[in-house]
């Protein structure tokens, strides 16, 4: 089955520090993978994509994501931490159904608490 | 304005009432998607939509019904409420079309609580 994982619940980091919130997939075929992002009351936002090409992806925030195709992962990182980056983070991956159908499965989430 | 706007954000209903769940886009996006978000379980997909005409079920359709009145509008219906769909409801829209990837543009999201 088409899937994709986030393997913690909760990830906590002092600000100023480096974070990762990992993600890993299992799909047929090339992967597109995305990240988003959901503040209190609010909706998700993407950050950033994968689709071909350079395996660091750069988005919005600082944030950036590594994508390793042996160890079917997607991680997502940011080099310095802040309070503010302090959300629920959500690992997608697109999954191909047919002709040009295609639908955006969604991990569990992942809540980032940064202190200060 | 907001390019994905739900309508109501929040309700509080009664077991076995119908509610329905209004969303409407200026994107101009030819997909849309209902998804649903309950606590440690992400978003799962309940109805989408690729265009007025095309209307399919996701995982979780059971208890739900869609309308897709324009392009622009696709509604959420519960015929019966009942307690086990309290959550917050979104609605998603893409577009896969030259250099677009398919990413999803949420609306704010509609919390409803059955009683």
């Amino acid at each position: 089955a088409q899937s994709v994982a986030q393997p913690e619940d909760q990830v906590n980091v002092a600000e100023g520090n480096p974070l990762t919130v990992k993600c890993t997939y299992s799909v047929s075929g090339n992967p597109y993978l995305f990240w988003y992002v959901q503040y209190p009351n609010r909706g998700l936002q993407f950050l950033l994509k994968y689709i071909t090409g350079d395996n660091l992806v750069k988005g919005s925030y600082g944030f950036e994501a590594e994508f390793n195709k042996s160890q079917t992962s997607f991680h997502l990182k940011k080099p310095s931490a802040l309070v503010s980056d302090s959300a629920l983070y959500f690992c997608a991956v697109r999954v191909h159904m047919y002709s040009s159908a295609s639908k955006i499965i969604f991990g569990s989430g992942t809540r980032l608490s940064i202190r200060p | 304005d907001a390019d994905v706007t739900q309508t109501p954000r929040n309700r509080i209903t009664k077991t076995g009432k119908r509610i329905m769940l209004e969303c409407s886009q200026t994107k101009g996006h030819d997909r849309m998607y209902w998804y649903r978000q309950d606590p440690g379980l992400g978003l799962r997909l309940i109805y989408y939509s690729f265009d007025v005409k095309d209307i399919n079920k996701g995982e979780i359709s059971d208890g739900y019904s869609v309308s897709r009145q324009a392009q622009a509008k696709f509604s959420l219906s519960l015929e019966s409420a009942i307690p086990n769909q309290t959550a917050l409801y979104f609605c998603a829209t893409s577009d896969i079309s030259g250099t677009n990837t398919g990413e999803l543009f949420f609306g704010e999201g509609s919390r409803l609580t059955v009683l």
